[in-house]
């Protein structure tokens, strides 16, 4: 069974800090996807990254894809109140069903 | 543009009754539908996928089914509701990347 390991768990922080979150596993993924979700409201695709090494940037938010696709990280520069919520990432298995192997998730909150 | 529906959003139960939570997905074709649960702290479950009308594949065993009728259209339903059936309920659809409905808040008492 494919796992996909967060962390920290939890994360609190004060505006204009910098953080990363990181998201590991033994296996292999064709993709990894990052969401972000608000309290009460569904999971929001953030970015897909499927290539080894792959960086993608979106604004204040850089996401990693490992070399050997196993693991994958999310960096937040001057983090800002808006970006509190809890952040998942997605680990993609292949094959016509398109099933997620999905993280616990990071609890993260930035206090004004 | 595709956007997907849950309803209701909040549901509050008794232990012992019937369940149906229903998703549609307006804007695509023939896609991968599915269902998870989100408990607290514990990430999301996936419940049921279905690749097409009436195919439905189930990956943990529980007193909760679902059934697609429709192309766009995914039921998760319960003859009994259980008080561990609580949760938050969420439907996504995917043909390449997945998106996620606004989920249903159930609570079983």
């Amino acid at each position: 069974t494919q796992l996909l390991e967060q962390s920290p768990q939890f994360l609190s922080i004060q505006e204009g800090e910098n953080l990363t979150v990181y998201c590991n596993s033994s296996s292999v993924f064709s993709s990894l996807q990052w969401y972000r979700q608000e309290p009460g409201e569904g999971p929001v695709l953030l970015v897909t990254v499927v290539t080894g090494g792959e960086v993608k940037k979106l604004k204040r938010l850089t996401f990693q894809f490992g070399d050997a696709r196993k693991d994958s990280s999310l960096h937040i520069t001057a983090a800002q109140p808006g970006d509190t919520g809890l952040y998942l990432c997605a680990g993609a298995e292949g094959g016509s069903q398109g099933n997620l192997i999905f993280g616990k998730g990071t609890k993260l909150s930035v206090k004004p | 543009s595709q956007t997907i529906h849950q309803w209701p959003a909040t549901l509050v139960q008794p232990v012992g009754s019937p369940l149906s939570l229903e998703c549609t997905v307006e804007g695509t074709s023939n896609p991968n539908l599915y269902w998870y649960r989100q408990a607290a702290g514990r990430g999301l479950q996936l419940l049921f996928y279905s690749v097409g009308i009436g195919q439905i594949s189930s990956e943990v065993p529980q007193n909760l089914s679902a059934s697609r009728p429709q192309d766009r259209q995914f039921i998760l339903s319960s003859k009994k509701l259980l008080l561990s059936d609580s949760g938050f309920y969420l439907c996504a659809w995917s043909q390449r990347e997945q998106f996620f409905g606004p989920g249903t808040r159930l609570t079983v008492l």
